[in-house]
């Protein structure tokens, strides 16, 4: 099993519908998720971090499941402007040593 | 600003041919990474230097050297390469690492080795 595994997508929906990305992780004692984004050809960019208690950002609302080891990403009225890859990312530390590991990302592709 | 700057963008080399990424970033952050992005695998560190003068290796390091020549600049040289180091290279930069989660990554470096 990856340690880290999202659905590559691409999720085709139309604009204004509300879509959901899951990534879920092997090691329960991973500590720090956040979630990426990457346009085309580009530079991913932090999008939000995930905690237990939910963040919310306007659109975007990332939640933390720990007891299924799971992040998720939920964004709402979708714009042409959201199609992008989505990636997760999560942090073990262990030892003094923080592992990172990034998912593959979930392409996302707003259909006007 | 310029925020992280990588040269080349884009770079087709032989193989058995040599060159040097170089990274420079303008926000004085004390952290540095070079990672690779490759199709189904995720973005994967080779090197990171924590601070001006240290440098680790991290998950995929082999066929890499790095030097930190300053706190601005971290350079990532691939000695003699190989096909299996075409890929896209992302230089990024954070001022305290993951804790907070953001790290600030370069326009990239796309490398093909014949």
């Amino acid at each position: 099993r990856k340690e880290v595994e999202q659905d590559p997508g691409p999720f085709n929906v139309p604009e204004g519908a509300t879509v959901a990305f899951n990534c879920t992780y092997s090691n329960s004692a991973s500590q720090s998720f956040f979630w990426y984004r990457q346009d085309c050809r580009k530079e991913p960019k932090l999008l939000m971090s995930v905690y237990s208690s939910g963040n919310e950002d306007g659109r975007f609302t990332a939640q933390l499941n720990r007891a299924s080891q799971y992040i998720s990403l939920l964004i709402r009225d979708s714009k042409l402007s959201d199609s992008a890859t989505y990636l997760c990312v999560v942090i073990l530390n262990s030892g003094g040593y923080q592992k990172v590991t990034f998912g593959t990302g979930t392409k996302l592709q707003v259909i006007p | 600003n310029a925020g992280v700057t990588q040269t080349p963008k884009f770079q087709v080399l032989k193989t058995g041919q040599s060159m040097t990424l170089q990274c420079a970033q303008d926000m004085n952050h004390n952290s540095m990474y070079w990672y690779r992005q490759d199709p189904g695998m995720g973005l994967r560190l080779i090197y990171y230097s924590a601070s001006e003068g240290t440098t680790d290796k991290g998950e995929v390091p082999n066929g890499y050297n790095v030097s930190r020549l300053n706190k601005r600049e971290f350079s990532l040289r691939l000695e003699s390469a190989a096909p299996s180091q075409t890929s896209v290279y992302f230089c990024a930069s954070s001022d305290k690492g993951w804790d907070t989660g953001e790290l600030f990554f370069g326009e990239g470096s796309r490398l093909t080795v014949l």
